[in-house]
């Protein structure tokens, strides 16, 4: 398998943007999770899905943010309109969800909005 | 609320050295700690979990322990290699909670030739 794979790698925006960040998840995952990573807040949830329904929501920082998982091989993070406070790497993660619920985390997006 | 933290956040060594990471958390009801490591530009790739009812786990040349009821977590790293620098996070799934992790801050390891 390829692992969780996310796209684009890289996406520099201007405030006010939308932005859509991908992600394509492990084959036969359940779980699904998207993380934001700041040097000042460290890693930070902000959503969870299971079995492609959000279970979870209560990191997502305001409205601008949403998440989708229409199917079990891929889901979106949207933010709109982008703010340079939202520069950051986002990262997606997918896991089985059981005892262990191991987490795979794809190579992540890092945005940049000026 | 849970707080994880590491110490140091930083850590410079030769190759060769023995070295051991920190992790501390404030809330004992935990149901598993993972270790992590992160190279730069990359995602995160688990390289030890331990189960609450756990004292240690080996893989290689690490070895994770977890004293829960201290609140604490060492990762022991022996025969370093530059290969090894990268940042290590750890992080805790709540007893509360089937999927949700917390994550320390990390700490920078820079394994020098």
């Amino acid at each position: 398998d390829a692992g969780v794979i996310q796209s684009p790698r890289h996406e520099v925006t201007e405030m006010g943007q939308e932005v859509t960040l991908r992600c394509k998840p492990i084959s036969g995952h359940n779980s699904l999770f998207w993380y934001r990573q700041t040097m000042m807040r460290g890693l930070e949830l902000l959503i969870y899905f299971n079995n492609n329904v959000p279970i979870d929501d209560s990191g997502m920082p305001e409205d601008r943010f949403s998440a989708k998982m229409p199917n079990a091989s891929f889901s979106t993070l949207k933010i709109q309109p982008s703010e340079p406070r939202d520069s950051a790497v986002y990262f997606c993660a997918t896991s089985i969800l059981g005892a262990k619920n191991i987490q795979y985390f794809g190579a992540g997006t890092r945005l940049s909005v000026l | 609320k849970q707080e994880v933290t590491q110490i140091p956040a930083a850590l410079s060594v030769p190759e060769g050295e023995n070295l051991v990471l920190n992790c501390s958390f404030t809330d004992s009801a935990i149901y598993n700690l993972q270790w992590f490591r992160q190279d730069p530009g990359k995602g995160l790739t688990s390289l030890l979990l331990i189960q609450s009812s756990q004292r240690e786990q080996t893989s290689g040349r690490l070895n994770a322990s977890l004293d829960k009821s201290s609140g604490r977590s060492t990762l022991y790293i022996a025969a370093s290699q530059p290969g090894d620098s990268a940042t290590y996070l750890c992080a805790v799934r709540p007893l509360d909670s089937s999927y949700k992790l917390i994550f320390g801050s990390g700490t920078r390891l820079l394994v020098r030739p």
